[in-house]
């Protein structure tokens, strides 16, 4: 069936450092993909997202790129905050309709 | 404009105890989502619907869970009797329309519940 893979986590930077969370997807038709974010305390948000293969979502400095070919949506961002320290979610949406799938959720602390 | 508002946020009660959680949609929300999020695991969804109507409980135990959202606004999701493994935060969402507008869904702060 539909499913999302991602790296398990936390990860743990340095302030500045360079930042990847793989995600891989498995699914049968032509998906959606989908970034969320979970501040501390907070409810998940919505960070990025790619509805087609090549697309590249970008938000607050993150990007993800859609690869048909690996099946993959690695999160990445160039110079990582404190303020970024939060559990990410790799999601898709099989089809239109379809209900959405998150992946396990990858937790990240960043150091000062 | 106000996020989606949940109570209560922590709950702990005793098995085979009944609990009830509140949810309340950004306003103007047609589709309302529960979700369930055991530690560790990304949230699962629970049951979906479009104003007042059920559109996906697949999911939904429903022996013991049951949800309802009288007049298309507000949601109450119910466990009775609870388990042991019902320990989860139970997410709402909700999200404008189907369509172009599916995908983006606004999550409240979710309600922790622990069953002892």
């Amino acid at each position: 069936g539909d499913s999302v893979t991602q790296m398990e986590g936390p990860v743990t930077l340095s302030e500045e450092a360079f930042l990847t969370i793989n995600c891989t997807y498995t699914a049968t038709g032509y998906p959606s993909l989908f970034w969320y974010v979970q501040y501390p305390g907070e409810g998940l948000q919505l960070l990025l997202k790619a509805t087609k293969a090549d697309d590249k979502g970008s938000n607050k400095g993150f990007e993800a790129t859609y690869r048909k070919e690996t099946t993959s949506f690695h999160l990445e961002k160039g110079s990582v905050q404190v303020s970024d320290s939060a559990v990410y979610f790799c999601a898709l949406i099989p089809n239109r309709d379809d209900k959405i799938i998150f992946g396990k959720g990858t937790r990240l602390h960043i150091l000062p | 404009e106000a996020g989606v508002a949940q109570s209560p946020r922590y709950k702990i009660i005793e098995k085979r105890q009944s609990v009830a959680f509140w949810c309340n949609p950004i306003s103007g929300h047609a589709t309302l989502y529960w979700y369930q999020q055991i530690l560790g695991q990304g949230p699962k969804l629970l049951i979906q619907f479009q104003n007042n109507g059920v559109v996906d409980d697949s999911q939904l135990p429903k022996d013991r869970f049951s949800a309802e959202r009288l007049k298309g606004v507000d949601s109450t999701l119910k466990i009775q009797p609870a388990k042991l493994e019902d320990s989860a935060v139970y997410l709402c969402a909700s999200s404008l329309d189907f369509g172009e507008f599916q995908e983006t869904q606004y999550f409240g702060p979710g309600t922790r519940l622990l069953v002892l």
